[in-house]
């Protein structure tokens, strides 16, 4: 099973909303990630978990938090986004193999609409 | 950070033709991975890669991790209506760490 599953499919949300992403992984995985995806471009890393703990921030702003509250979940919280955050975000898992040889899969996303 | 170049950018290709795309990285990587990506969709996995001078199949497609660790191509054989998407090459440091390329958009004609 090479499954990530995430929920909400679809999100919108006004500005002054607070709202959270969900993502799930049963495939035993230590490392989650959240990308942030626009049309027709690459994903986008923002954060990355490694056993239970964050350990790449790529200098994301604090109106998207993180959270990691066991090794099989991860969830993002947004709070006061702006119209411009509006994307397909996405969760990614991998073993989190030392020296990479690692293999990163993806979840089917949830897009977000911001008012 | 690293930069991944990909190529080509997109194309436009008739069934049943070969298509043959490739990245090229300034850096070298452990791990290269070649997704899939539909519409509204996840990146789907379809080939991994670990070790430089690996050539591995999936069905029609075929990848291989370059002799320098900095390249990678694609191959899909007999393409068919269904390859329509994007697809992205992504390369692993030896940290948690991903780079993509930049994506080939395919297109076939039927």
């Amino acid at each position: 099973d090479t499954e990530v599953t995430q929920t909400p499919k679809h999100l919108v949300m006004g500005m002054t909303n607070k709202k959270s992403l969900k993502c799930e992984q049963h495939m035993g995985h230590r490392a989650m990630y959240w990308y942030k995806q626009k049309a027709k471009k690459p994903p986008e890393l923002m954060f990355v978990y490694s056993y239970e703990k964050l350990s790449i921030n790529e200098s994301v702003p604090s109106r998207f938090s993180p959270e990691c509250p066991n090794s099989s979940l991860l969830n993002l919280h947004l709070h006061a986004l702006q119209p411009e955050d509006s994307a397909l975000y996405l969760c990614a898992s991998s073993q989190d193999k030392s020296g990479g040889r690692d293999t990163q899969y993806f979840g089917p996303g949830t897009r977000l609409t911001v008012l | 950070g690293q930069q991944l170049n990909q190529s080509p950018q997109s194309m436009f290709i008739q069934e049943g033709e070969d298509v043959s795309m490739n990245c090229t990285s300034s850096s070298i990587f452990n791990t290269w991975l070649w997704y899939k990506q539909d519409p509204g969709e996840g990146p789907v996995l379809l080939i991994a890669l670990y070790k430089a001078g690996e050539l591995t199949s999936n069905g029609r497609l075929t990848a291989q991790f370059g002799i320098t660790r900095k390249d990678s191509f694609l191959n899909i054989s007999a393409s068919i209506p269904s390859d329509v998407g994007i697809y992205f090459c992504a390369g692993q440091d030896n940290f948690n760490k991903f780079y993509f390329g930049s994506g080939t958009k395919l297109n076939v004609k039927p």
